[in-house]
């Protein structure tokens, strides 16, 4: 069936550490591809997005992502977290010729002061 | 620029009762999306609109769900009656196109069903 996989389902960094969670889908041909994030009791908001062109996407508060086709990859990274970076985070794909999003099932990222 | 509100925030109803939730999506979205999240996985959706047309209703339990959007703003999903694996946070998203275009996500219903 098709997919999108976050295997990391908790991970827990210390502040200054370097962040990088794994997002891989089944879909094949073009997608769009998204990393939401969601703060302890408020909304799902975008991080960044790709759709074409420079595979290295960069996002809001220092995060970016890199799409890698030949291996049906969107990892999330960062170079250095934040305690304010606690909060679960998601992965998402548009699939050519769909609607609308599929959702990985999200890694809850914990950062300890 | 006002964000997609939803209502209620929390509802706690007994298994076969009925539940209706509301959903006001940022104006100039013709786009609302309906989705079911339940604890531990990623939102599914459960229905598109465009304007006050559907796009894709394909994963929602038709037997017990319903939603509409007169109109082409507001839009309430109910579920009649619910069942105990209804629980969870059902999430309302608006965009100005579709097909990926960018979603922006409302805070969400948590339901319980006891």
């Amino acid at each position: 069936a098709q997919s999108v996989s976050q295997h990391n389902h908790h991970v827990i960094l210390s502040e200054a550490a370097s962040l990088e969670l794994g997002c891989n889908y089944s879909y094949g041909g073009t997608v769009n591809l998204f990393w939401y994030v969601q703060y302890p009791g408020q909304h799902l908001q975008l991080l960044l997005k790709y759709f074409s062109g420079d595979p290295l996407v960069k996002g809001i508060k220092g995060f970016e992502a890199e799409f890698i086709k030949s291996k049906f990859s969107f990892n999330l990274r960062k170079p250095s977290v934040q305690w304010s970076d606690t909060a679960e985070y998601f992965c998402a794909v548009n699939p050519s010729g769909a609607n609308n999003l599929f959702f990985g099932t999200g890694t809850r990222l914990t950062v300890i002061p | 620029e006002a964000g997609v509100a939803q209502s209620p925030r929390y509802k706690i109803i007994e298994k076969r009762q009925s539940v209706a939730f509301w959903c006001n999506p940022i104006s100039g979205h013709a786009t609302l999306y309906w989705y079911q999240q339940i604890l531990g996985q990623g939102p599914k959706l459960l229905i598109q609109f465009q304007n006050n047309g559907v796009v894709d209703d394909s994963q929602l339990p038709k037997d017990r769900f319903s939603a509409e959007r007169l109109k082409g703003v507001d839009s309430t999903l109910k579920i009649q009656p619910a069942k105990l694996e209804d629980s969870a946070v059902y999430l309302c998203a608006s965009s100005l196109g579709w097909r990926g275009a960018e979603a922006f996500f409302g805070q969400g219903t948590r339901l319980t069903v006891v």
